[in-house]
């Protein structure tokens, strides 16, 4: 298995507040993905990153931002919880197209919870 | 842009019985396709992938066969066991659409569930 871990696993949190997700790789890969999962939606793509400090939007990116200051770890941030954020977050990571195909890894994911 | 369809769950098989789960794409280029598998609580796993036409992805009893004609990527398992049990995601990764990023984009995901 790929060395992927999310922090936390679970949170609850309230309307308004800030939150931070954090996504830690041991695989050295280039590239780092952050989405969610809801039902009736599979999965959406919120931010991902290329490199150190070189991240871009996904399909449903308002409301987060990310920050990516080493090679192993991604953040994800949501600046004010609001209750459509309550979802499961997955971490992914993939080598990048220097490999021909974007396979990308998961992680196990992060129960979020806003109230 | 691009996109995938799969067929709309939730499957409910008797152990044994033969499995497929339909899933069609839109791309402006050419694609890889992957097959990705959840089990309960935890995150994606890669099934199986295939990255050029008629290119057969296999694993674990499970098959797919990149099909440009019809623009689709059956998952087909010939004797489903409990243990197969998951949500099945279909997906592409489109270096054309993508540009230098290579995304995945995903379809909703079918649900299966195996009797004994």
């Amino acid at each position: 298995d790929a060395g992927i871990t999310q922090s936390p696993r679970h949170k609850v949190t309230e309307t308004g507040t800030p939150v931070t997700l954090r996504c830690h790789q041991t695989e050295n890969h280039r590239y780092m993905y952050w989405y969610r999962q809801d039902p009736g939606h599979g999965l959406r793509l919120i931010h991902y990153s290329y490199g150190v400090k070189d991240t871009d939007k996904g399909e449903v990116s308002d409301g987060y931002s990310v920050s990516r200051s080493k090679t192993e770890d991604f953040l994800l941030t949501l600046e004010s919880a609001t209750s459509s954020q309550t979802s499961v977050y997955f971490c992914a990571i993939s080598e990048g197209p220097g490999q021909g195909i974007n396979e990308q890894f998961f992680g196990p994911g992060t129960r979020l919870t806003v109230l | 842009g691009n996109s995938v369809t799969q067929m709309e769950g939730p499957v409910t098989l008797s152990e044994e019985a033969f499995l497929t789960i339909n899933c069609t794409y839109t791309a402006t280029g050419y694609p890889s396709l992957f097959w990705y598998v959840q089990y309960p609580g935890e995150g994606l796993q890669l099934l199986l992938k295939a990255t050029k036409a008629d290119d057969k992805g296999s694993n674990k009893g499970f098959e797919a066969t990149y099909r440009k004609e019809t623009t689709s990527f059956h998952l087909e398992k010939g004797s489903v066991q409990v243990s197969d049990s998951a949500v099945y995601f279909c997906a592409l990764s489109d270096p054309v659409s993508g540009g230098s990023n290579y995304k995945l984009t995903f379809g909703k995901g079918t649900l299966l569930t195996v009797n004994p």
